[in-house]
């Protein structure tokens, strides 16, 4: 059980364009879910915090414009690149919380977005 | 600024116990201390969680002193699988904060 998926786990596209990464929990109604950005080496960098049905909060230093958080139900959050360019290319991660231990995150299988 | 601390870095061979503490200063009363395990590319995914004192499962022990200021994640008999990043994360808190510190990133070497 527990299980958070994402999708696409890959992703090239070219600069300008905008990208769009689902994240759903399979089997339970996640009521936080976290979007995370890591770069190679470096560790999970939080970006966003999201609870369904209201508006996500930013950590400081990422444009909410850039990076459109939806989490219209319990169980999908989806995080938009828009305008992506090259230094957007990371991988992304989401997690989600809402069920299991107290403050045990779920993850998603990350996906890797590549900006031409 | 990242709540937790640990090792950058450690190395090991395998078969050896391998010890990896976390330093959380500020940790709340109504935190939990978590690991989680990371391979190149993927999620992080659970390892093991404790409050206080020692917890045991299948593939690890957590030791919590009874301050909860630190905490020591031992992996018993590591084999080269277990090359991975480390996280300890202290949450959720009042605010939901899940940010990770930096990991600890092991080598295991035959």
């Amino acid at each position: 059980g527990a299980v958070v998926s994402q999708h696409p786990s890959w992703v090239i596209c070219k600069s300008g364009t905008s990208v769009k990464i689902e994240c759903r929990s399979l089997d339970f109604q996640a009521t936080t879910m976290f979007w995370y950005r890591q770069f190679p080496k470096q560790s999970l960098m939080l970006m966003a915090t999201s609870n369904e049905g209201s508006k996500a909060t930013y950590e400081q230093g990422v444009e909410k414009d850039k990076f459109l958080i939806n989490h219209a139900s319990l169980t999908l959050s989806t995080l938009t690149v828009t305008s992506a360019h090259p230094e957007d290319s990371s991988f992304y991660i989401c997690s989600a919380t809402g069920t299991g231990r107290i403050g045990e995150l779920f993850f998603g299988e990350g996906s890797r977005l590549t900006v031409l | 600024l990242a709540k937790t601390t640990q090792p950058i870095s450690m190395d090991s061979y395998e078969g050896q116990e391998v010890n990896i503490t976390c330093s959380h200063n500020n940790i709340a009363t109504n935190d939990y201390i978590t690991w989680y395990q990371q391979f190149p590319s993927q999620g992080p995914r659970f390892i093991i969680q404790g409050y206080k004192t020692k917890v045991t499962n299948e593939v690890a022990s957590l030791f919590i002193p009874a301050d909860r200021k630190s905490s020591t994640l031992s992996l018993p008999r590591v084999s080269l699988s277990d090359t991975a990043v480390y996280y300890c994360l202290v949450g959720p808190n009042n605010n939901n904060d899940m940010r990770f510190g930096a990991g600890t990133r092991l080598t295991v070497k035959p």
